[in-house]
């Protein structure tokens, strides 16, 4: 089974502030990039942004940007001018694109960001 | 436009009781899944579907059963609860091959299921 390392089970963040949420996972297979989710206390699960094994440039979207290090297998989600609405758990997962077939996905344990106004 | 919608929200078991959760999604998807989501823990795969008609078994499937009749449900069973088996349901479905370059799952709002 693959192992997804968030090592930071929460952290606290001023409004207005940037952060940096850690993601590592072992997995061997070349093709596999990395799913970020977002957990609010309402309990659904929103996609946030996804990062391609073999996309040249880090992915953004929006206010969200992921800091792809392949070689290192980790890929850390930066929320610049964080919000009060982000706080929630933040879970990666990486997977692959639908080319390649069947896309199940294995979450890490998650960190809990909260924004302190 | 409803996505992915999840039937009960809330549901209270006995040890030994058997109940169906339904997934039902509208973005005609080919595949969807079954997670279970423990406090302090990521989710988990239970079961997942490729198209309709098919099932596989995920991380941690003993326990559970599930079906795929048509393309928009999908169902979990369980057909003898232990209070283990406690825990928040999500389904989740996706395009599959053909679909966007993501292939993001979309999920639904989830079951809080109680074994007693």
């Amino acid at each position: 089974a693959q192992k997804i390392t968030q090592t930071q089970p929460g952290m606290f963040v001023q409004e207005k502030e940037a952060v940096t949420l850690d993601c590592t996972y072992d997995t061997s297979d070349p093709s596999y990039g990395l799913f970020w989710y977002k957990q609010p206390s309402s309990g659904e699960m929103i996609f946030l942004i996804y990062q391609g094994s073999y996309d040249q440039q880090n992915a953004t979207e929006g206010r969200y940007s992921l800091n792809f290090q392949k070689a290192r297998k980790s890929a850390n989600l930066v929320i610049s001018a964080s919000q009060l609405g982000d706080s929630a758990m933040y879970f990666c997962a990486p997977g692959r694109l639908s080319n390649f077939g069947n896309e199940k996905l294995t979450f890490g344990t998650g960190t809990r960001l909260t924004i302190i106004p | 436009n409803a996505g992915v919608t999840q039937t009960p929200k809330f549901r209270v078991l006995k040890t030994g009781q058997s109940m169906t959760l339904l997934c039902a999604q509208d973005m005609n998807h080919e595949y969807m899944y079954w997670y279970r989501q423990d406090p302090g823990m990521g989710l988990r795969l239970i079961h997942y579907s490729v198209g309709e008609g098919t099932t596989a078994k995920g991380e941690v499937p003993d326990g559970y059963n599930v079906s795929r009749l048509k393309k928009q449900n999908f169902l979990l069973g369980l057909e003898s609860a232990a209070p283990s088996q406690t825990s928040v349901y999500f389904c989740a479905s996706s395009y599959g091959v053909t679909g966007s370059s993501y292939n993001e799952q979309f999920f639904g709002p989830g079951t809080r299921l109680t074994v007693l």
